[in-house]
């Protein structure tokens, strides 16, 4: 079955400085995993995906996430946050092997604050 | 690209009311998704379409939530009666399956905010 945790459900980190957002799952077959953003009062927004190709894998806005599957991991990171990052932060799972959406998974999101 | 559009984008309306909400998919995709999200439970799938026809409607709260897509291009959800605890934000969202198991993206609307006083 699948499943995914986000470690932390806030995280707050001062402008300039590294973000790191950690993700791990557990999937039963070949997983694609995906980070999306939610500004306030906005929809979800993708941020990158990793669908068994290159493990570190780049997004928009300078993001960037390393598949670790050993670690069962996907963290997300971005070595200098700006003010505008501040956000939630959704950490997604879905089985390759499946054909059904209900195997999508969401984590409960991770809260980002960049202080000024 | 437009994206998914959704509308409206803010209700309020009276226990009892019947509520439409609105939703126009990416065009060109197959798959369609309504998810409801609140602060208690996140976010959740209520019901997903495969080309117009609902696949799992297992999300879908209870009796008082309907949804349909009579074409490609168009979904509706409905509450009747709506209660205070549907308070929460509505998404819309559209993806296609791609055949070579890349990873379907899920591409969300902006949301539709009801509130139920």
């Amino acid at each position: 079955a699948q499943s995914v945790t986000q470690l932390d459900s806030h995280v707050s980190v001062s402008e300039g400085t590294p973000v790191l957002l950690r993700c791990n799952y557990s999937s039963s077959y070949s997983p694609s995993l995906f980070w999306y953003v939610q500004h306030p009062n906005k929809g979800l927004q993708l941020l990158l995906k990793y669908t068994s190709a290159a493990t570190l894998v780049k997004g928009i806005n300078g993001f960037e996430a390393e598949f670790k599957k050993s670690e069962t991991s996907f963290h997300l990171t971005k070595p200098s946050a700006h003010m505008s990052d501040a956000a939630e932060y959704f950490c997604v799972v879905s089985d390759q092997a499946e054909t059904s959406y209900d195997k999508v998974i969401f984590g409960p999101g991770t809260s980002l604050s960049v202080i000024p | 690209d437009a994206g998914v559009i959704q509308s409206p984008r803010h209700e309020v309306t009276e226990m009892g009311q019947e509520v439409t909400l609105r939703c126009k998919p990416i065009s060109g995709h197959d798959y369609l998704f309504w998810y409801r999200q609140t602060m208690m439970r996140g976010l959740e799938l209520l019901i997903y379409f495969n080309n117009n026809v609902p696949i799992d409607d297992s999300g879908m709260p209870e009796d008082r939530f309907s949804a349909k897509m009579p074409n490609a291009s168009f979904s509706t959800l409905k509450i009747q009666p709506s209660e205070p605890r549907d308070s929460a934000v509505y998404f819309c969202a559209s993806s296609f399956w791609e055949t070579d198991k890349t990873g379907n993206t899920i591409y969300f609307g902006e949301g539709s905010w009801l509130t139920v006083v």
